[in-house]
This record gives C-alpha cells, sequence and structure tokens, in this order.
C-alpha cells in the first residue's frame, strides 16, 4: 500500500503522560500536514512542512505539542503532559504541490484518548 | 474561523442525484472552493476542487455561482457507499506556500436504498 500511513491507529494515555504519533507520507510527496478533529468537528489544521522545513504552525499548537520531519520524509508529532482536552483524532495528510489540484492525501488517523 | 456554511444533514434515494449546498459568502478572489468526504473511522478523500468555473470529474460536479458566494457539490447517481460526511473547504494559502484547507462542519450525507 503506497498511501499515507499513521501509528499507531489508536492511543490511550493518562493525563500527564507524554505521547508520540508517526506519519508516513507518499513517499515522494515534499509536503506534509496534521490537522486535530474532534468529535462533530471538521479537520482543524495543526502545522505544515515543505520537506524538513516546518513552515506554519498554527495558535491550537500549544507549547506542549512538537512536530518534527528530520530529513523530509516520515514526520513525529509529540504531546507532552496530556491533558484531557487533547482527546481527538490526529491526522496526517502529504501532497506532492505540483499541479493545480495539490490534492492532500489523508492517512487514517490516530485516535487519542487521555483519561 | 471556518468560512464555509453547510446543512447539518441530507437524505438522498440511492441512484437519484445528491445535491449539497454550501455558502461561502466571505470568499477572496484567489482562494479556492474545495470538497472531500469522510467516510466514518476513515481520513478525508478529495472529490473535487474549483475556483471559478464549474468542474466535473469521475465522481462528482461542482457547480459556483457567479458571485462566488456560494456552489454546490452534485452526486450524479449516490450509491450506498456515497453514504459519509461531505466537507466543503476553502483553501486560503498561508505561509512557505502552505495550501491550508480551512474546514467546516460538513453535511452527513445518508443514502438509502
Amino acid at each position: 500500500d503506497t498511501g499515507v500511513s499513521q501509528n499507531p491507529r489508536h492511543k490511550i494515555t493518562k493525563r500527564g503522560q507524554n505521547v508520540t504519533f508517526r506519519c508516513d507520507p507518499i513517499s515522494e510527496h515534499n509536503r506534509l500536514y496534521w490537522y486535530r478533529q474532534t468529535l462533530g468537528q471538521g479537520p482543524e489544521f495543526l502545522t505544515y512542512f515543505q520537506n524538513e522545513a516546518q513552515l506554519e504552525k498554527s495558535r491550537l499548537l500549544s507549547d506542549r505539542f512538537s512536530a518534527e520531519r528530520p530529513k523530509g520524509s516520515f514526520s513525529t508529532l509529540e504531546i507532552q503532559r496530556t491533558e484531557q482536552g487533547d482527546s481527538a483524532m490526529y491526522l496526517c495528510a502529504s501532497s506532492s504541490g505540483l499541479a493545480w489540484i495539490d490534492e492532500q492525501f489523508f492517512g487514517p488517523g490516530t485516535r487519542l484518548t487521555v483519561l | 474561523d471556518a468560512k464555509t456554511t453547510q446543512p447539518t444533514s441530507m437524505d438522498c434515494a440511492e441512484g437519484r442525484a445528491a445535491n449539497l449546498p454550501c455558502n461561502h459568502s466571505t470568499i477572496s478572489g484567489n482562494e479556492y472552493v474545495y470538497w472531500y468526504r469522510q467516510i466514518h473511522s476513515q481520513g478525508p478523500q478529495y472529490i473535487i476542487h474549483g475556483l471559478k468555473n464549474n468542474e466535473t470529474n469521475e465522481m462528482a460536479s461542482l457547480i459556483i455561482t457567479e458571485d462566488r458566494k456560494s456552489s454546490t457539490l452534485i452526486l450524479p447517481h449516490a450509491t450506498l457507499r456515497d453514504t459519509a460526511v461531505y466537507y466543503c473547504i476553502v483553501r486560503v494559502d498561508g505561509a512557505g506556500n502552505n495550501r491550508k484547507l480551512i474546514w467546516g462542519l460538513g453535511t452527513s450525507l445518508g443514502v438509502n436504498p
């Protein structure tokens, strides 16, 4: 399967713990996005990478959140000192930046539950 | 903040056309309208997008009003597999060529046999 993959698919943690999610984009895509989606809402933009450079961060991304894309391939999203309000689906998407469509291809998401 | 408003839910009979409306009255001249759908427990899937002209692909048609303040997504022959939440989205160009998608709340489409 050459689509976007995310791991783990589900994560249950206790409040105050740190969690890390991984996203593997489509191999030739240089753009990578993280979104957060809570129940009944549309996805909300968190951050954007072009290759290894993090070029935009949403104000939703508090200082407890950090994202990296060290070699311009896979990306990680870490949440430190998790809070119950962090419970959500975390979606990763990638795109090539080419052609006028510039379709973002989404992974299946990581569902985080903070107890 | 969302730039689009959509009905919360709609129903459609299988085999009939599904017409999903969207209002985006504050859209700027260079901002695109995108449609994605999300089937339960899956990541969103691209359907179609447009700027000013009507567009058609193998999945759907997009009709954009001349003033660009609203649009309609048309699924010409809805099937049970089209049951999903449909999002009307405005694409805003952000920092570093970030083609940022601003999502609304979506329309939950139910296709009935």
